[in-house]
């Protein structure tokens, strides 16, 4: 996989809508991923988009990809404070099934 | 209940010894991967195995070995050629099959050496 960017830093007020996004360089990628990852534990698959799709919605999670520009979103509405966590991006893309993360976006819940 | 196991969740070893983590899956997977993970840099893959008796280096494999005698374990050995092994260490595992790649990962391993 090629390069996965994110933002390192989001805070967000309980109750509104967090978004992090996330590029990627390579325009073959197949499927994306949003992983989260709780404080001194493992990452667990949130959601995931295939490269045929622009949109993907599953309860309080919006995933938004836009292929033209290599941009990948992900909404989650009506935050709360179970959601503080690090959200990764990840690709695979064809014949490769290794992932590629992003750095991960740390996102901090204030009351 | 199925999942990934890994021991000890802290380990603290002395500059120049090896020491081994330990990576179990009842999932019946046929892929497993090693990662490190340290702080804003994400995760960098180290080893990774599709199958039994068979690995392959990763971005970061120097100072690092592997074993896959079993389809359920898959060790990761830093060794004292690692210059920082000091960091957060995630094994995973998959079905190795097609693009969709969804990992499951263990609760990790925090390796301090002083």
């Amino acid at each position: 996989g090629e390069d996965v960017e994110q933002s390192l830093f989001l805070s967000v007020r309980e109750g509104d809508s967090s978004v992090i996004n996330c590029t990627y360089t390579d325009s073959s990628s197949t499927y994306l991923y949003w992983y989260k990852q709780e404080p001194g534990a493992g990452l667990q698959l949130l959601t995931y988009i295939f490269s045929n799709m622009d949109m993907k919605q599953d309860q309080r999670l919006t995933v938004l990809l836009n292929k033209k520009d290599k941009h990948l979103s992900l909404r989650i509405a009506d935050t709360q404070t179970g959601d503080s966590a690090i959200y990764f991006c990840a690709e695979t893309t064809p014949g490769d099934y290794k992932l590629s993360f992003g750095a991960g976006t740390t996102v901090t819940v204030r009351a | 209940d199925g999942g990934i196991t890994q021991s000890p969740k802290y380990l603290f070893r002395k500059e120049g010894q090896n020491v081994t983590l330990s990576c179990e899956q009842n999932l019946n997977h046929d892929a497993m991967y090693w990662y490190r993970q340290d702080p804003g840099q994400g995760l960098r893959l180290i080893y990774y195995s599709q199958i039994v008796n068979d690995f392959q280096k990763g971005d970061i494999a120097e100072g690092y070995s592997v074993s896959r005698e079993k389809k359920e374990s898959f060790p990761l050995t830093v060794t004292s050629a690692q210059k920082n092994p000091t960091a957060f260490y995630l094994c995973a595992s998959s079905i190795a099959q097609g693009s969709y790649n969804e990992q499951f990962f263990g609760p990790g391993t925090r390796l301090t050496v002083l």
